[in-house]
């Protein structure tokens, strides 16, 4: 069965970078695209971006640009996303999740269909 | 960016009773090229991740109990919950998958009366 598990709980101080991981099982890791979404305590969903773990190619939500970085190691499955420069707002629970599909060097956008279990952020000084 | 905006945003509705939840999207998710609309719900319980319900508005998921239904197209969609279990207690979420960024709605709260 698909599962994603991600790494556990960090704790940050403001300006530190942070790298959450998501191993993936029970698929073809490089057909779908991995997608990172994060949720403050008490808020909604925000996306954050894409990475496509056969070719490393990326997207990422404008608000994050230049301080997020998604990539992969195929040999272990497993996907990270690494945000820096952190500050207060950026505690949250982070989540990826399974996306696009990819054949052929052509990838269809779809839902979101598989998720992480979470891994909750703390920023804190 | 789309912006996706759902309605109500809390709701309270009594077991066995019909949940109609309401999500408009800023312009159209319909792909004209496969008349697929790139819309998803999903449902979040506390301490959860989030689960896909449906997925091109109105395909429910492999598992999900058949009282769940979604309707709409270009910009208007619509998740209704036939007869409302006590499970069923949990905030939704409409998203577009059709450009990024994938934007979300900002939930509705759905709880027993």
């Amino acid at each position: 069965q698909v599962q994603l598990v991600q790494s556990g709980a960090e704790v940050k101080k403001p300006g530190a970078s942070v790298k959450v991981s998501c191993q993936a099982s029970g698929y073809t890791f490089t057909s779908y695209d991995i997608n990172w979404v994060r949720q403050a305590t008490g808020q909604g969903l925000e996306w954050m971006g894409w990475m496509n773990p056969n070719s490393g190619n990326t997207g990422y939500a404008q608000k994050f640009q230049g301080r997020v970085t998604m990539t992969r190691d195929s040999s272990i499955n497993t996907a990270y996303m690494e945000l820096n420069s952190l500050r207060s707002e950026d505690t949250a629970m982070y989540y990826c999740a399974r996306g696009a599909y990819c054949s052929g060097g052509d990838c269809y956008r779809r839902e979101l269909d598989y998720w992480g279990q979470g891994t909750l952020v703390t920023v804190s000084s | 960016d789309i912006v996706m905006t759902q309605s109500p945003d809390s709701l309270a509705v009594s077991l066995g009773e019909r949940a109609t939840i309401n999500c408009k999207s800023s312009q159209s998710v319909l792909y004209r090229s496969n008349n697929k609309n790139y819309l998803a719900w999903y449902q979040q319980k506390p301490g959860q991740p989030p689960k896909l319900l449906m997925y091109w508005a109105s395909t429910r998921k492999s598992g999900v109990p058949e009282r769940f239904s979604g309707s709409g197209s270009g910009t208007d969609f619509t998740l209704t919950i036939s007869s409302l279990q006590a499970e069923d207690v949990a905030v939704y979420y409409c998203q577009q998958y059709d450009s990024t960024p994938y934007t979300f709605g900002q939930g509705t709260k759905l709880e027993i009366k």
